[in-house]
Order: C-alpha cells, then sequence, then structure tokens
C-alpha cells in the first residue's frame, strides 16, 4: 500500500536558519503529494502540493520538488521565522475515484530567537 | 479560508456517555474525512464518506460510527465513551473529481474522556 516517511523531529532552529524536512514516499501509479502545516490548537492547512515529477510547489517562502526518480519531496525554507514553529506534514494522495491522503507521522519545528 | 467547521471544539465527558462530534462544510464537497490524531501527532484515518449514504471504515480500527444524510453534514458518533477514546479528531473535506485536489481541514475536537 501506499506509505510517507518523514524525517522524525522535534527539530530546532535559530530563527533565520535554513530549514530542510525529509520526505519520501512509497506510492502506485502517479500520486499527488502535498505539504501541510498545523499550528498550535488548529487543524491542518495546505502550505504547498505538486501534481507531477518535476514540478515545485511553493508557499510562503518554503519548497518542495516532486523527484519521482528518489521518491522524494523534501521541503525547504532559506530562513524560518519564529512563526513558522508548528507540525508539518507530507502527504500523498492517488488520483482516481477513491483518493484516500496518506500521510508522514509529521516533523515538529521548534524556531527560537 | 476553509468552510468547515467542526464542534465543539474541547469537550470533557465521563466514561460511558454517548457523544457525537460535529463537522459541516459549506463547500459542496462530496468526498469527507474523520482522522484520530494521537499525542504524538500521527494521523489515522477512522471514517470516511464519498457521498450521502456511503460510508466507510478507514484504517485504524474504531468504536465510533458515522452518517452522511446530508452532504455538508458528517457526524461522528461515541456511543459509549472510554478513556481511551481520548484524543483529537480531525474532520476534513475534498472537492469530488478525478483530478487529485487538496483536503480542507476543521480546527478539530479535542476529546477528553475521564
Amino acid at each position: 500500500g501506499d506509505s510517507v516517511t518523514q524525517m522524525e523531529g522535534p527539530v530546532t532552529l535559530s530563527e533565520e536558519a535554513f530549514l530542510t524536512i525529509n520526505c519520501t514516499y512509497t506510492a502506485t501509479g502517479y500520486p499527488s503529494l502535498f505539504w501541510y502545516v498545523q499550528y498550535p490548537g488548529e487543524g491542518l492547512q495546505l502550505l504547498l502540493k505538486a501534481t507531477k515529477a518535476d514540478d515545485k510547489g511553493s508557499n510562503k517562502g518554503f519548497e518542495a520538488t516532486y523527484r519521482k526518480e528518489t521518491t522524494s519531496f523534501h521541503l525547504e525554507k532559506g530562513s524560518v521565522q519564529v512563526s513558522d514553529s508548528a507540525v508539518y506534514f507530507c502527504a500523498l494522495s492517488n488520483s482516481g475515484g477513491y483518493q484516500k491522503v496518506t500521510f508522514g507521522t509529521g516533523t515538529k519545528l521548534q524556531v527560537i530567537p | 479560508e476553509a468552510d468547515i467547521y467542526q464542534t465543539p471544539r474541547y469537550l470533557v465527558i465521563g466514561t460511558g456517555k454517548k457523544i457525537t462530534l460535529e463537522c459541516s462544510q459549506t463547500m459542496g464537497h462530496d468526498k469527507m474525512y474523520w482522522y484520530q490524531q494521537d499525542p504524538g501527532m500521527e494521523l489515522h484515518l477512522i471514517h470516511y464518506s464519498y457521498g450521502v449514504n456511503s460510508t466507510e471504515k478507514g484504517d485504524l480500527s474504531s468504536e465510533s460510527t458515522v452518517s452522511r444524510i446530508r452532504t455538508e453534514h458528517f457526524p461522528l458518533t461515541l456511543e459509549s465513551a472510554r478513556p481511551s477514546h481520548t484524543s483529537q479528531y480531525l474532520c476534513a473535506s475534498r472537492e469530488t473529481g478525478w483530478i487529485v485536489t487538496e483536503a480542507f481541514f476543521g480546527q478539530g475536537t479535542r476529546l477528553t474522556v475521564v
């Protein structure tokens, strides 16, 4: 079945540091890939997505590139802020009628001033 | 901004009580989901629906039940709450179609059973 593996957290960075959160996946077919973010006490919200190989999703300074050859979708940001402190989830979903979303286990990011 | 709402946000209830967690969306989405989120943040799919009168159990076995009588409403019910049901419950919905779209999430209900 489909699966998503994320690097374990928590990740603690100083403000303005470079962020990478690794994500690899196993899936049949050609899934779409997503990064969701969950701020404390909130539900998940979409951060960015990519629907085919070599697509780059970007939003709020975050980027991730859909790498089919390495089955990866790593999240990066050049300079993190305290407000980026949250839990980040990598996810995939295949096309077709069912489209169940498979989530990774989540990576908690804490940015300190 | 997502138009999907969960009530209540927080609930503390005694063992053995029956509870219903509400989830409503105004986007006309056919697909709706319930996830249970454990303290380690991992999400587990417990129920999903592809439309009115369609419900399926998810990947994680759950003692809860769901119904989908109206497109916009997808309540989750626990007939007899137990401390093991203490968790965060997240509802989500997605647009219908063969193109893969993102899921929209409610803010969650944090349930504590004492």
